[in-house]
């Protein structure tokens, strides 16, 4: 699995975007890029994926550069519960056993009012 | 829809007693179960995966054991708990095929003092 770079740490600023980076420059034609971020004290949550195309749900945007070397995932409108520790995976889809993710550090995002 | 347990919420056993977490999960048949661990301040560990009734894979050794009696029943034992066991556990669940969106349960911390 390709491996990503994230920074430690952000802040932004409540009702601003929060644009949070990920480098995985080490990537392949056939591995998604996936996005769960951990609120403290909680388990992780699912937020977004995509493989080639930018993708947008009712939680979040994915941007996918055009080589796949990195992408952005973008809250439109930071609020303090999106206060969290935000994971950025890079994973080959098969149905083998266990598929399962590798969580690395990831980003504290700490929106502040 | 679905949803996940986990119980107990928090736990705090003395060096050397027996450990049992349990996780279910409702509303989805044959799913693939995970047990994670989260040490304070670190990222998530993959300690087991199941893609069956009776299917146990491992991914650290340790002194833990993991079994699946039901398909939806997923359950993480210790004989004899160390220090070094204290942490946040958290069950995951995901459908066979398709995409890698795994959801996970509101965790167990555990505390073995």
């Amino acid at each position: 699995d390709a491996k990503t770079t994230q920074p430690p740490s952000m802040d932004c600023a409540e009702g601003r975007a929060a644009n949070l980076p990920c480098n995985h420059s080490t990537i392949s034609g056939n591995e998604y890029v996936y996005w769960y971020r951990q609120i403290h004290s909680q388990g992780p949550q699912y937020i977004i994926h995509g493989l080639k195309n930018n993708e947008t749900n009712e939680m979040a945007s994915l941007i996918i550069t055009e080589d796949r070397k990195s992408s952005t995932l973008i809250l439109p409108h930071a609020t303090l519960r999106d206060t969290a520790v935000y994971y950025c995976i890079v994973r080959v889809v098969n149905n083998n056993a266990g598929n399962m993710l590798t969580f690395g550090g990831g980003t504290r995002l700490m929106v502040k009012p | 829809s679905q949803t996940i347990h986990q119980w107990p919420a928090t736990l705090v056993q003395p060096v050397g007693s027996p450990l049992s977490l349990e996780c279910t999960v409702e509303g989805t048949s044959n799913p693939n179960l995970y047990w994670y661990r989260q040490a304070a301040g670190r990222g998530l560990q993959l300690l087991f995966y199941s893609v069956g009734i009776g299917q146990i894979s491992s991914e650290v050794p340790q002194n833990l054991s993991a079994s699946r009696p039901q398909d939806r029943q997923f359950i993480l034992s210790s004989k004899k708990l160390l220090l070094s066991d204290s942490g946040f556990y958290l069950c995951a669940w995901r459908t066979k095929g398709g995409t890698y969106e795994q959801y996970f349960g509101p965790g167990t911390r555990l505390t073995v003092t």
